[in-house]
C-alpha cells in the first residue's frame, strides 16, 4: 500500500538556519504530493503541492521539488524563523483504487530559537 | 470563502457518555474525511463519504465508533460509548473531487478529552 516516511524529529535550530526536513514515499502509480503545517493548538494547513514529477512547489520560502527518480519530496527552507515553529507532514494523494484519501507521514516537529 | 467548520472545538467528557463531532465541508466539495490524530498513531483516516456515501470505513477503530453524512453540507462522527483511549484531536476535511491533484481542506480539529 501507500506509505510517507519522514525524517525522525524533533528538529531544533537557530533561527535564519538553513532547514531541511526529508520525505520518501512509496505509491502504485503517480501520486501528487503535499505539504501540511500545523501550528500549535490549530488544524492541519496546506504549505504547498507538486502534482507531477520535477514539479516545485513553494509557498512562504518554502520549498520541495517531486523527484520520481528518487521517490522524495524533500522540504526546505533557507533562512527559518521563529514563527515557523510548527509541525510538518508530508502526505501523497494517489488515484486509482485509493479513491483520493491523503497517506500522511508520521510528522516533524520543528523548533527555531531567536 | 469559509473553510471546513468543525464544533464542538473542545470537548471534555466522562466515559461511558456519548460524544456526537460535527462538521460541515467546503460548499461544492464531495469527499470528506474524517481523520483522528494522537500523539502514539499521528493521523489516522477514520472514514471518508463520497456524495454523501461512505466509501471506506475501515479505519473505524471499534463499533463504538459511527459516522453519518446526511447531506451534503453536514457530516457527523458519533463516540458511543466513550472511552479515555479515544482522547484524541479529530479532524475533519474536504476536497472537490477525487482527482489527486486536488488539495484536501481540513478544519481546526476538535480536541476530544475523555476523563
Amino acid at each position: 500500500g501507500d506509505s510517507v516516511t519522514q525524517m525522525e524529529g524533533p528538529v531544533t535550530l537557530s533561527e535564519e538556519a538553513f532547514l531541511t526536513i526529508n520525505c520518501t514515499y512509496t505509491a502504485t502509480g503517480y501520486p501528487s504530493l503535499f505539504w501540511y503545517v500545523q501550528y500549535p493548538g490549530e488544524g492541519l494547513q496546506l504549505l504547498l503541492k507538486a502534482t507531477k514529477a520535477d514539479d516545485k512547489g513553494s509557498n512562504k520560502g518554502f520549498e520541495a521539488t517531486y523527484r520520481k527518480e528518487t521517490t522524495s519530496f524533500h522540504l526546505e527552507k533557507g533562512s527559518v524563523q521563529v514563527s515557523d515553529s510548527a509541525v510538518y507532514f508530508c502526505a501523497l494523494r494517489a488515484g486509482g483504487t485509493s479513491y483520493g484519501k491523503l497517506t500522511f507521514g508520521q510528522g516533524t516537529i520543528l523548533t527555531v530559537h531567536p | 470563502d469559509a473553510g471546513v467548520i468543525q464544533s464542538p472545538r473542545h470537548e471534555v467528557t466522562e466515559m461511558g457518555q456519548e460524544v456526537t463531532l460535527r462538521c460541515k465541508p467546503i460548499s461544492g466539495h464531495d469527499y470528506l474525511f474524517w481523520y483522528r490524530q494522537t500523539m502514539m498513531r499521528g493521523l489516522e483516516l477514520l472514514i471518508y463519504f463520497n456524495n454523501n456515501v461512505p466509501i471506506d470505513d475501515s479505519g473505524m477503530p471499534e463499533d463504538r465508533f459511527s459516522a453519518k453524512m446526511p447531506n451534503a453540507s453536514f457530516s457527523t462522527l458519533k463516540i458511543q460509548p466513550s472511552e479515555p483511549r479515544d482522547s484524541a484531536v479529530y479532524f475533519c476535511a474536504s476536497s472537490r473531487d477525487r482527482a489527486y491533484g486536488n488539495t484536501i481542506y481540513f478544519g481546526e480539529g476538535s480536541w476530544l478529552t475523555v476523563v
